[in-house]
């Protein structure tokens, strides 16, 4: 059975600093999903990663991919208030059709 | 194009009612999906569709069915509410392809339910 777990859960940190969220899955995956929630709304996809060491960028974001290790890492660099969401991984695996197994989530609040 | 839209967007129940939750798309995407998303522990799969006419289980079936009668449409289905269905429902859809940009699922604006 796929798991995947994100860490930390919460997180609140100044505008300017630099962080990291992790994504751990239990099992081999293909692609993995990197999605951002604001309160009350539905889920905007951010990047799709494909390959061992696929790396992207948009903004302050940056997702990577090790999938020898199971290991994706969202970075975010100077952070801004904008960017106050929920984070999530999804993993995908195919049984019958493609898959989502979602993190639990990261709740990141950015202080001004 | 709307995209992935979804009717009602809140409602109430009692324990015991039924409802349906109306879920449609007009990217001609061949596989929708029903998620729930509880507090602390991300979206979960409930049923999904393959294709018009078909359905299929996910991860946390119980208490609910679907229907896909036809291609634009995925319908959820509360037999009889309980409590423990208090929630959002996502849906998604997305087009079977290996090529990143057709296999990405969107997802509609969610309907939160409670059931008191």
């Amino acid at each position: 059975e796929l798991k995947v777990e994100q860490n930390p859960l919460f997180l609140s940190m100044q505008e300017g600093k630099n962080y990291t969220i992790y994504c751990n899955y239990s099992t081999t995956s293909d692609r993995l999903y990197w999605y951002r929630q604001d309160p009350g709304k539905s889920l905007e996809s951010l990047f799709v990663l494909l390959s061992n060491g696929a790396v992207k960028q948009e903004g302050r974001l940056m997702a990577s991919l090790d999938t020898k290790a199971r290991l994706s890492t969202l970075h975010i660099t100077a952070a801004v208030h904008d960017l106050s969401a929920t984070y999530f991984c999804a993993v995908s695996h195919y049984q019958g059709a493609q898959k989502l197994v979602f993190g639990q989530g990261t709740r990141l609040t950015i202080n001004p | 194009n709307a995209g992935v839209t979804q009717t009602p967007k809140f409602r109430v129940l009692k324990t015991g009612q039924s409802m349906t939750l109306l879920c449609a798309q007009d990217m001609n995407h061949e596989y929708m999906y029903w998620y729930r998303q509880d507090p602390g522990m991300g979206l979960r799969l409930i049923h999904y569709s393959v294709g018009e006419g078909t359905t299929a289980k996910g991860e946390v079936p119980d208490g609910y069915n679907v229907s896909r009668l036809k291609k634009q449409n995925f319908l959820l289905g509360l037999e009889s509410a309980a409590p423990s269905q208090t929630s959002v429902y996502f849906c998604a859809s997305s087009y079977p392809n290996n090529r990143e940009e057709l296999d990405e699922q969107f997802f509609g604006p969610g309907t939160r339910l409670t059931v008191l």
